[in-house]
């Protein structure tokens, strides 16, 4: 079954919205977790990464007031991204390192967003 | 597969027969690989990994090869079904930093 749950699974809504994206891990507890994003037919690109309890981490050339991370516990965290316009449309999936575990990460299965 | 531009790189197997992606990775300070099955509109599938200390790993029906030498990394599929048909990324870590994915091979089955 799926350790990390992400919702919602798609989101269509108006340019100029905001659009929060929320992900959980189950049954362990997630200190650090990841966002990327993918555009269609690339490649899964790291946006930022959660800090339980403390600022994310964002990649070069990422706005982190645009996406905003909120890591307020240690089985959630959630992205939202900012007044979305249609180049914000993407594919956006979450991630948990578990060292209890025998995969490195485990993946949400993505939340597609698309702005109109 | 190489990839070329924006476009992933196909691979089309006829049903039970073997197949082989390919990925060449960047750093050489890379100390682990994975290999990952994504299949539309879902998250990375773990499939197996492997660390640099060894060149071979095998699975259920998978085997990755890496070549530290060249910096490249395989994956092998034996008796590909069309439940395989997915796109297959490998990721390098290096050390505690993020996984950092390659761009993708795209393998249609064709039973």
């Amino acid at each position: 079954g799926a350790v990390v749950s992400q919702h919602p699974s798609r989101v269509i809504c108006k340019s100029g919205t905001s659009v929060k994206i929320e992900c959980r891990s189950l049954d362990f507890q997630a200190t650090t977790m990841f966002w990327y994003r993918q555009f269609p037919k690339q490649s899964l690109m790291l946006m930022a990464t959660s800090n339980e309890g403390s600022k994310a981490t964002y990649e070069q050339g990422v706005e982190k007031d645009k996406f905003l991370i909120n890591h307020a516990s240690l089985t959630l965290s959630t992205l939202t991204v900012t007044s979305a316009h249609p180049e914000d449309s993407s594919f956006y999936i979450c991630s948990a390192p578990d060292r209890g575990s025998n995969q490195p990460q485990h993946f949400g299965d993505g939340t597609r967003l698309s702005i109109l | 597969g190489e990839s070329v531009g924006l476009h992933l790189p196909t691979l089309s197997v006829q049903e039970g027969d073997n197949s082989i992606i390919n990925c060449a990775y960047s750093n050489s300070a890379s100390d682990y690989f994975i290999w990952y099955k994504q299949e539309s509109g879902k998250g990375p599938q773990f499939i197996i990994d492997i660390r640099s200390n060894m060149d071979k790993r095998q699975g259920q029906r998978v085997t990755v090869l890496l070549n530290k030498t060249v910096k490249h990394l395989s994956l092998q599929i034996a008796a590909t079904q069309p439940g395989d048909s997915a796109v297959y990324f490998c990721a390098e870590e290096r050390g505690n930093t993020p996984l950092v994915f390659g761009k993708g091979t795209r393998l249609s089955v064709i039973a």
